[in-house]
């Protein structure tokens, strides 16, 4: 299986500034590496597939980038309503594993 | 498109399960569909897969040979049948639309086995 990890598993940052989480793969996974948020008590919600390809209705704050088997994802401005968690998942090999999830928290 | 979860509930180890999905809003024969589970506290871990049809099917390790997953596309529901249930298997069950990027998910379905 690919093993996806995240970093890091936390992070507190401040209204307006700009966050990055990493997202590593155990082998290259070419484009197939999709992000996801989780608000508290809410399923998750898809963010960016294939690297940076934004979802439909999704800030454009939100940005993906990397390739072969490193990922970003970027918070420019971070909102007050971005808290929750984030995950990165590999879809190139099943099983399609997520990363462990990154939690931000607003100071 | 709405996904809507039922079936949950405390079971005792070594038991026995059956979620099921109700979705509206899209054609549900058209499109792939998955169980997604999240422990309390962790992360999501995929557990299976269906095709449109229901030809093809995947699962995890963890769950293989103790889950099956099923459709009826007449219904528009998806269902995921659970047993010999572990401790390990306590979750929140989601139903989820879609394989190579999960579009939609539902609310889920908290499945509790203990004794």
């Amino acid at each position: 299986d690919i093993q996806v990890t995240q970093s890091p598993s936390s992070l507190s940052a401040s209204v307006g500034d700009t966050i990055t989480i990493t997202c590593r793969a155990s082998q290259t996974i070419t484009n197939h590496l999709n992000w996801y948020q989780q608000k508290p008590g809410k399923a998750p919600k898809l963010l960016i597939f294939a690297i940076s390809f934004l979802q439909s209705g999704v800030p454009p704050r939100f940005s993906g980038s990397g390739s072969g088997t490193d990922f970003t994802l970027t918070i420019s401005s971070l909102q007050a309503e971005d808290l929750g968690t984030y995950y990165c998942q590999q879809s190139y090999s099943i099983p399609y594993t997520f990363g462990q999830g990154t939690k931000v928290q607003i100071k | 498109v709405q996904l809507v979860e039922s079936g949950g509930g405390l079971v005792q180890p070594g038991g026995s399960l059956r979620l099921s999905c109700a979705t509206s809003g899209f054609t549900f024969s058209s499109y792939e569909m998955n169980w997604v589970r999240q422990a309390p506290g962790k992360g999501l871990e995929w557990i299976s897969y269906i095709s449109s049809s229901g030809t093809t099917i995947y699962y995890a390790d963890s769950v293989k040979g103790r889950f099956t997953i099923s459709r009826d596309n007449a219904k528009n529901s998806l269902f995921l049948e659970m047993s010999s249930l572990r401790a390990e298997d306590t979750a929140v069950y989601y139903c989820a639309r879609d394989f190579s990027r999960i579009t939609y998910w539902g609310q889920g379905s908290l499945v509790t086995v203990s004794s």
